[in-house]
């Protein structure tokens, strides 16, 4: 059971480039989630879905656009890549009231 | 609108000392309470939760209070280990669902 996958680890981007954050769960959570950890400030929420078909803003979204096609997979797409969105990045998927199960994450450099 | 707030980190300790890590949170209504751990390179796992006032949550040697007259659920073990090095994060989860997180309080244990 791999649980919350995400890819890549780690990535380096120029201003501007664009890039996706893949989140994939094998435990058919209908609830995923996109976090950023930023030093010393805790969790952000971007976006988050609770169903496939369903996605809505967290507290975060600029910058930012997602998709769910279907219920494993829950990508994360940045257009235009800008300093301010380097972070480490979480995907993170649950069943209802039941406990959050975080991926590995993501570092992303944006220079 | 709904908060958390922890201790500044960075925390270090010697090998078996008590640890406390202060929590208080700002939420309306009655938010269910957590702590998240998250070890070196690796995601967020649930540490413990309490749903109401009063309630105790523990696991690992970890304990925590729902304490709603002063709006607090800290963090304590009586004895730390090396192996409990880590982030500790202290959330919410508030009447919408959505889980709010503090900033985190980095632990380091030193033998």
């Amino acid at each position: 059971n791999a649980g919350v996958t995400q890819t890549p680890k780690f990535r380096i981007l120029k201003i501007g480039q664009s890039m996706t954050l893949q989140c994939a769960q094998d435990m058919n959570h209908n609830y995923m989630y996109w976090y950023r950890q930023d030093p010393g400030m805790g969790l952000k929420l971007i976006y988050y879905s609770v169903g496939a078909g369903i996605t809505d803003k967290g507290e975060v979204p600029n910058g930012y656009n997602v998709s769910r096609s279907t219920t494993e997979d829950f990508p994360l797409r940045l257009e235009l890549a800008a300093p301010s969105q380097t972070s480490v990045y979480f995907c993170a998927s649950k069943q209802y009231e039941e406990k959050l199960f975080f991926g590995s994450g993501t570092q992303l450099s944006v220079l | 609108g709904n908060s958390v707030t922890q201790m500044e980190g960075p925390v270090t300790l010697s090998e078996e000392a008590f640890l406390t890590i202060n929590c208080t949170y700002t939420a309306t209504g009655y938010p269910s309470l957590f702590w998240y751990v998250q070890y070196p390179g690796e995601g967020l796992q649930l540490l413990l939760k309490a749903t109401k006032a009063d309630d105790k949550g523990s696991n690992k040697g970890f304990e925590a209070t729902y304490r709603k007259e002063t709006t607090s659920f800290h963090l304590e073990k009586g004895s730390v280990q090396v192996s409990d090095s880590a982030v500790y994060f202290c959330a919410l989860r508030n009447q919408g669902g959505k889980l709010i997180f503090g900033q985190g309080t980095e632990l380091s244990v030193k033998p």
